[in-house]
């Protein structure tokens, strides 16, 4: 089936360490998109990609960073510079060439956690 | 994108009909309505979305007013797994990636 695959779904991270969240999509989608949900809250824009090597920083981009060197694979790093990463996570990706009211399709999301 | 409006709660029978409505009086020509849902601790599901006239599929119908400044989402015959919170967005039609932006959607409770 198609989809967009997230992993791990839980995360832990220790003090001063960076960790990477997969985003997988075999949707053949151009766009995918990285978002943070605080407990209670709505969705924040951290960073997105409209093409392969290509990104852009969201509303909340301290502290991450993204790659894009294939287009079906978006990670993300929590760097140690983000000071409060306690999070769900999720990815999104959607069509943008010539359909570009089509919606954002989500994965499942990933639970970071601080020990 | 417009500004919408959604009451934070409501109940629904099971095997009733759910009609989550949703206000967006500032909403311009060229953007839709998207609805999605969150069930609790996964992602949001994408549920339909329309712009002007009225949309049907397989999860539910979206019911868009005339004068475009309100629309209902209908879910014919809820079930228990149809509990989440749903969100009503306005997009505008964009030919670049744009972020969606969820407010604190209708938390739709099914009842046995």
């Amino acid at each position: 089936d198609g989809g967009i695959t997230q992993s791990p779904k839980y995360l832990f991270r220790k003090e001063g360490q960076n960790v990477t969240l997969s985003c997988e999509q075999n949707l053949n989608h151009d766009a995918m998109y990285w978002y943070r949900q605080d407990p209670g809250q709505g969705l924040r824009l951290i960073y997105y990609s409209q093409i392969v090597n290509d990104f852009q920083k969201g509303d909340i981009a301290e502290g991450y960073s993204v790659s894009r060197e294939k287009k079906e694979s978006f990670p993300l790093t929590v760097t140690s510079a983000q000071k409060n990463p306690t999070a769900f996570y999720l990815c999104a990706s959607s069509d943008i060439q010539g359909r570009s009211n089509q919606p954002q399709h989500f994965g499942d999301g990933t639970r970071l956690s601080i020990l | 994108d417009a500004k919408t409006t959604q009451p934070p709660s409501m109940d629904c029978a099971e095997g009733r009909a759910a009609n989550l409505p949703c206000n967006h009086s500032t909403i311009s020509g060229n953007e839709y309505v998207y609805w999605y849902r969150q069930i609790h601790s996964q992602g949001p599901q994408y549920i339909i979305h329309g712009l002007k006239n009225n949309e049907t599929n397989e999860m539910a119908s979206l019911i868009i007013t005339e004068d475009r400044k309100s629309s209902t989402l209908i879910l014919p015959h809820a079930t228990l797994r149809d509990t989440a919170v749903y969100y009503c967005i306005v997009r505008v039609l964009s030919g670049s990636a744009r972020q969606l932006t969820f407010g604190s959607g209708t938390q739709l409770t099914v009842l046995p």
